[in-house]
């Protein structure tokens, strides 16, 4: 049982918009910002989104990241056959002095 | 081009020792904080341990916490994870990592390495 919340699983078709939520508290994504990443199979993540809202460098505007309460969410527009992932959202915990991740989110584009 | 490249991992028995080692390349090893993330098979991500710039500062998961132990070498700008009283639940591979969640500007991941607890 992972401490931040995420739906096992999305579908979306090419072109679509989906949003992936993520659940936590207020030791975590309630005080603290949310990251978001990427995984392929067989490689490392990759990270989406930081700070809530902030792409790195080479991360596209379909990706984008917002925060309310104690729950943060990963929008991808223009969806394309290549985001088929998983997706991880991530935060600091005050209360376990540690960060946590999501269960993951596995993303199938039909 | 940043590089973090794991070693040490392989098959150990319950209760056994194992020492991962991160050796980092292209990046400016001491002014980052460096963590470990493992993934059991077919599972998510699960934080293992963090470290300070310094070495001063250790974090741990409380499934790891009195078991494992996080240090770096800023000389050789390499990571260590000591891993004791290893259990079949730490079967995983094993990922050492930059976060960005550490207020760095660059979030880095080694390709990682399997650690199999199994007798």
């Amino acid at each position: 049982q992972s401490v931040l919340t995420q739906p096992p699983s999305a579908a979306g078709t090419p072109g679509q918009r989906v949003t992936i939520s993520c659940s936590g508290s207020s030791s975590n994504i309630g005080t603290n910002f949310a990251y978001w990443y990427r995984q392929l199979p067989g490689t490392a993540p990759k990270l989406l989104i930081y700070r809530n809202n902030q792409r790195p460098s080479g991360v596209p505007d379909r990706f984008s990241g917002s925060k309310s309460g104690t729950s943060a969410s990963l929008a991808i527009s223009g969806l394309r056959s290549e985001d088929e992932a998983d997706y991880y959202c991530a935060a600091w915990d005050d209360s376990l002095s540690g960060v946590v991740f999501g269960g993951g989110t596995k993303l199938t584009v039909l | 081009e940043v590089q973090l490249l794991e070693s040490g991992g392989g098959l150990v028995q319950p209760g056994g020792s194992l020492r991962l080692s991160c050796a980092a390349s292209g990046l400016t090893f001491v002014n980052y904080a460096m963590s470990w993330v493992r993934q059991a098979p077919g599972k998510g991500l699960e934080w293992v341990s963090s470290i300070s710039i310094t070495g001063d500062t250790t974090n741990y998961a409380d499934s790891v916490k009195g078991r494992f132990s996080i240090s770096r070498d800023n000389s050789k700008k390499t990571l260590y994870l000591q891993m004791n009283s290893l259990r079949a639940e730490d079967t995983a591979v094993y990922y050492c990592a930059t976060l960005a969640i550490w207020g760095t500007t660059g979030d880095y991941w080694g390709q990682g390495t399997l650690v199999t607890v199994s007798s």
